[in-house]
């Protein structure tokens, strides 16, 4: 079993949808980041949460420590929102990101 | 501000042939440093780290290896590829210590025939 699991692997909805993607893990950790890539291959940072709620734009990241469980939404998805999205979590007392297998995420006009 | 350059883009090489990627960093210093592998259809894992110049950690034994010979610059080689290198190879950079954001460089798409 993993240490980051995330549902679902693949995602596909309409244009304006809010749209919820799942991780959980199993180890304690110090932070979690959530993480976008592009067709191309380029990977931007959009989330690191440690508690709480994190807002930025039409992105909302959410943890809860206690259950282990983060969510990243998305309200009113768009075409550009498809890319796979990335959980990742670093491990308490290590440098080491551990990640998440991603979620495609495809929005369909 | 911070930027950081991964360089070729896209390699195809093939098996038993030597490799050398190079990253580095603009506009910081004294960061944290890591080369990740994306092979097809699997998602991102550590291969090295380093926290200064000289210092490097092996998270994967392979044949791959990784040095750091300047503040700013990461590099990651091989002598012999392997059909098995085949990948996305990402390198990111961190402010040292803690659990600050990594940010990631645009990646070397390697292909090995």
């Amino acid at each position: 079993k993993n240490e980051v699991e995330q549902s679902p692997q693949n995602l596909t909805a309409q244009e304006g949808e809010f749209i919820t993607i799942n991780c959980s893990y199993s180890v304690g950790i110090s932070a979690l980041h959530w993480l976008q890539q592009h067709p191309g291959g380029g990977i931007v940072s959009l989330f690191m949460l440690s508690s709480g709620k994190k807002k930025h734009g039409r992105l909302i990241a959410t943890i809860n420590i206690q259950e282990k469980h983060s969510s990243l939404h998305i309200t009113a998805s768009h075409p550009r929102d498809s890319a796979v999205y990335i959980c990742a979590v670093r491990v308490q007392g290590a440098q080491k990101l551990v990640f998440g297998q991603g979620t495609r995420l495809t929005i369909n006009p | 501000s911070q930027t950081i350059h991964q360089w070729p883009a896209t390699l195809v090489q093939p098996v038993g042939s030597p490799l050398s990627l190079e990253c580095t960093v603009e506009g910081t210093s004294n960061p944290n440093l890591y080369w990740y592998r994306q092979a097809a259809g699997r998602g991102l894992q550590l291969l090295f780290y380093s926290v200064g110049i000289g210092q490097i950690s092996s998270e994967v034994p392979q044949n791959l290896s990784a040095s750091r010979p300047q503040d700013r610059q990461f590099i990651l080689s091989s002598k012999k590829l392997l059909l098995s290198d085949s990948g996305f190879y990402l390198c990111a950079w961190s402010v040292r210590g803690g659990k600050e954001t990594q940010y990631f460089g645009p990646g070397t798409r390697l292909l090995v025939l």
